[in-house]
């Protein structure tokens, strides 16, 4: 079945320090999602990728999709002690509609 | 707008028993996906309900099971209950289930086996 990879498991960062997380599927994906978990709380919906290569930005993070639209990455530039949390992707099969989550990317800040 | 709202919160049971967690999507959303998260494992996926109809499946056990009822409030049951069955149980709902989709995450019931 469809396997969504996601790298660094941990990240530990400097605050005002930029860092990048990636997101790698096994299959093509109709599009991929990006969610937050804050410490203690539920995962929480923060952008959508469709079309390959696609860049979006939200103020100090960027998203983007790869061209063969089987991975995606997010950078986050002069990071905050307010972007501590676990970063998820979840890709939808192009095939299917089933959405897959990464095992996130657990981001600690250091200020 | 009122958001996912997930009972119990907080459940307790012991090894053998089953138990029944409940999820109230948001207001006119018509699919309902379920996920069991632990430290080790992750987000994974359970089941994902539509319009009363599973429309997708994980790779869990028989002992996991749910259903949705005609007003999309879902349910899932877990039964001869194990150890490794202690994890947070997400609910998400989102409007229609396909296409582009946000799904909107309740609290969660956070499930601990003795």
């Amino acid at each position: 079945g469809q396997q969504v990879m996601q790298i660094p498991q941990y990240q530990h960062v400097q605050e005002g320090e930029d860092f990048t997380t990636y997101c790698n599927s096994s299959t093509t994906l109709s599009n991929i999602q990006w969610y937050k978990q804050r410490p203690g709380g539920h995962p929480v919906f923060l952008i959508q990728l469709v079309k390959s290569g696609e860049v979006k930005k939200q103020k100090r993070l960027t998203f983007q999709f790869g061209e063969a639209k089987k991975n995606s990455s997010l950078h986050i530039t002069a990071t905050q002690t307010t972007d501590v949390g676990t970063y998820f992707c979840a890709g939808r099969e192009a095939a299917g509609n089933k959405l897959t989550f990464g095992g996130g990317t657990r981001v600690l800040v250091k200020p | 707008k009122a958001g996912v709202t997930q009972t119990p919160r907080y459940l307790i049971k012991t090894r053998g028993q089953q138990v029944t967690l409940s999820c109230s999507p948001i207001s006119g959303h018509r699919s309902v996906s379920w996920y069991q998260q632990t430290p080790g494992q992750g987000l994974q996926f359970l089941f994902e309900y539509f319009s009363e109809t599973q429309r997708n499946k994980g790779n869990f056990p028989g002992r996991f099971s749910g259903r949705q009822f005609s007003n999309s409030r879902s349910e899932m049951n877990v039964s001869t209950l194990e150890l490794g069955d202690s994890a947070l149980y997400l609910c998400a709902s989102s409007l229609t289930g396909t296409g582009i989709v946000i799904q909107y995450f309740g609290a969660g019931t956070r499930l601990s086996v003795l």
